[in-house]
């Protein structure tokens, strides 16, 4: 079955520390997206990516990087610069078009201390 | 610039009973779609149903339709029979563009609907 696949599913590490999320699809979907979720609120666009070696930024881009190498991979990377990087992560992705909805991977929660 | 609203932070209701989730958004477009999702406790969002801004009627999708006011520019989510089940998290999202590009989503703020025994 085609689908999202995030990992892992819980993740910590320490203050300091870069850390990279996966998120691979099967969907054939150009387009991939990545949001953060933080408790009890909506989701917020962090990247987004059209098509392969290209991306855009989201509403809160700083302190994470993206790279779009393969049309199935879009890994991000919460990096040391982000100030609050504790939350869950949802990866999706979708056809081209306005009517496209976007399919949900089952998210990362990661926790830094 | 886009935005959506939904104002409703929490909602209690009976079972069985038909609920209405609102959602409000801006767009200087006149091409964008709007999209429901349902997140349960596990996390996992869930797609419910889509109304496009040119869709002349509006959507339905088994025991959700989508309550559609251009003019108003509110797209809320009814609910009809609710069940156990339907407690969730609920989301409006909206996608600007065209049929060809894949533009961003943004999300609302979402709804907490719990529904009572």
């Amino acid at each position: 079955d085609g689908g999202i696949t995030q990992s892992p599913k819980y993740l910590f590490r320490k203050e300091g520390q870069n850390v990279t999320l996966s998120c691979e699809q099967n969907l054939n979907h150009d387009a991939m997206y990545w949001y953060r979720q933080d408790p009890g609120q909506g989701l917020r666009l962090i990247y987004y990516s059209q098509i392969v070696n290209d991306f855009q930024k989201g509403d809160i881009a700083e302190g994470y990087s993206v790279s779009r190498e393969k049309k199935e991979s879009f890994p991000l990377t919460v990096t040391s610069a982000q100030k609050n990087p504790t939350a869950f992560y949802l990866c999706a992705s979708s056809l081209q078009g306005v009517k496209s909805p976007l399919h949900f991977g089952n998210g990362t929660r990661l926790t830094v201390t | 610039a886009q935005k959506i609203t939904q104002t409703q932070p929490g909602m209690f209701v009976q079972e069985k009973e038909a609920v209405t989730l609102d959602c409000t958004y801006d767009t200087s477009d006149q091409s964008y779609g709007l999209f429901w999702y349902k997140q349960p406790s596990s996390g996992e969002m869930i797609f419910l149903i889509y109304q496009g801004s040119y869709d002349e009627q509006n959507a339905t999708e088994g025991r959700y339709s989508l309550n559609f006011q251009k003019a108003r520019k509110s797209a809320n989510l009814v609910i009809s029979a609710s069940q156990l089940g339907d407690s969730a998290m609920y989301f409006c999202a909206m996608r600007e563009g065209s049929h060809s590009s894949a533009s961003k989503i943004i999300f609302g703020s979402g709804t907490r609907l719990s529904i009572r025994p």
